[in-house]
């Protein structure tokens, strides 16, 4: 069973940039239809999806936040990241890292981290 | 890319039959087979329950059925119980060039 774990700072500040890595364990990333994903949740709201990238680094971005977003794999390191530059307080967020099956369904879910944007 | 439209609460006593929906556009729920569900407790990440409208992971109660009709999706539990209560998300893919997913807003369903 495929498992994810996020990490990374909890709290940023204000026009900072939001930095996370996904460590996966239990399987391999490198599979054409595999995709890691981002979602987010603000507190007391609903589920964003934020992004995916394939193993090969490709990447799709959701629209609203393409402009400031940025996501990698490390294949080697069974890892994929996120960043999020010039963020403020409504990117304040559960982040969780999945597995994409290639058909825009998340198979695997890491634990999630809250991610605080604050001076 | 707007977020797909739920009821936000529907409730159901134990036994039970309910639906949830899940409408969106020909550009996404309408336009393609990859509507997705997920359970979502608090302070807990969100679990697939549905996957290519109907499809269950393994492990997921034979409960739980969804179907799609035109632009509205649906989610049906049968049997409700009490463990039942919870979130509930649909999903979509909704672009025909890349791998952009859309989430519905989300109902909280009550078991009375």
């Amino acid at each position: 069973q495929l498992q994810l774990q996020e990490s990374g700072p909890r709290l940023v500040k204000p026009s900072e940039t939001l930095s996370l890595t996904c460590t996966v364990s239990g399987g391999s990333i490198s599979s054409n239809n595999y995709l890691g994903a981002w979602i987010r949740q603000p507190p007391g709201k609903g589920l964003e999806w934020i992004g995916s990238i394939h193993y090969s680094g490709a990447t799709n971005y959701n629209p609203s936040l393409r402009s400031r977003l940025a996501m990698s794999v490390d294949t080697s390191k069974t890892q994929f990241s996120l960043k999020l530059t010039s963020v403020t307080a409504a990117d304040t967020a559960v982040y969780y890292c999945t597995r994409d099956g290639g058909n825009s369904a998340n198979f695997e879910w890491g634990q999630g981290a809250l991610v605080a944007v604050s001076s | 890319q707007s977020a797909l439209t739920q009821p936000a609460s529907v409730s159901g006593s134990p036994g039970q039959s309910i639906t949830l929906s899940c409408t969106g556009t020909s550009s996404d729920v309408g336009g393609y087979n990859y509507v997705s569900w997920y359970q979502q407790y608090p302070g807990k990440a969100p679990k697939l329950l549905i996957y290519e409208v109907s499809n269950r992971p393994s492990g997921v109660s034979n409960r739980f059925s969804g179907s799609k009709s035109g632009n509205t999706a649906s989610l049906t539990i049968s049997g409700l119980q009490a463990e039942d209560e919870a979130d509930y998300y649909c999903s979509s893919h909704a672009n025909i060039n890349t791998a952009q997913v859309v989430f519905g807003s989300g109902t909280k369903l009550t078991v009375l």
